[in-house]
């Protein structure tokens, strides 16, 4: 079946510009998480929606981060006023009902973000 | 607070060598383990698990054992091939539901013929 997919695959903005990234989970999967991937770098968790629940927003590394889903399907990941910092791959990952520690979560093949 | 150590690559072998890399972790409670594999060009995939002490999780030849006693879930393949080629990263997922994965900051793996 399809897996998660994200877009664009690639971005390239300007410092100071807003961007928006985009991710389609596995359909039936109700939690969905956002990682940042820094060149050389293992993943940073970003934020984790569940269902309905309020999403947990403890990874996002400034205000100038925030996400939204609509229900248990799409996601964005928007970020404002870009730095060159926030230059990454930011990946997407689906799970299908987190209800222990033992739930595989299945990555999206991510969007790398360059800042200039 | 939790977190994974992994041994830095890059890692260089032959074919048909014996691979280890090494997965060192901390972490409260008893978390899940997972080795996640990245080829080039392409995602983030599970490549295998354990969710309890001595469990073995393998998978495409490669083996891993949850040691609790060492904090351990080292990655080993008796004979690599050229296509495990690879970025390979060590996870663990932490106690409690929907818990975010905390990753290692992973190693390259390049097997030449």
């Amino acid at each position: 079946g399809a897996g998660v997919s994200q877009s664009p695959s690639n971005k390239v903005t300007e410092k100071g510009k807003d961007v928006e990234l985009r991710c389609d989970p596995i359909s039936g999967h109700t939690a969905l998480y956002w990682y940042r991937q820094r060149l050389g770098q293992g993943l940073e968790f970003l934020i984790y929606f569940q269902g309905n629940s309020a999403p947990d927003k403890s990874g996002l590394p400034s205000d100038r981060f925030s996400a939204e889903r609509t229900g248990e399907s799409v996601s964005t990941l928007t970020i404002q006023r870009t730095q060159q910092e926030d230059s990454a791959v930011y990946l997407c990952a689906s799970s299908p009902n987190p209800s222990g520690t033992k739930d595989t979560q299945y990555f999206g093949p991510g969007t790398r973000l360059t800042v200039l | 607070g939790d977190s994974v150590t992994q041994m830095e690559g890059p890692v260089t072998l032959s074919e048909e060598a014996f691979l280890t890399i090494n997965c060192t972790y901390t972490a409260t409670g008893y978390p899940s383990l997972f080795w996640y594999v990245q080829y080039p060009g392409e995602g983030l995939q599970l490549l295998l698990k354990a969710t309890k002490a001595d469990d073995k999780g393998s998978n495409k030849g490669f083996e891993a054992t949850y040691r609790k006693e060492t904090t351990s879930f080292h990655l080993e393949k008796g004979s690599v091939q050229v296509s495990d080629s690879a970025v390979y990263f060590c996870a663990l997922s932490g106690s409690q539901a929907g818990t975010a994965l905390i990753f290692g900051k992973g190693t390259t793996l390049s097997v030449s013929s």
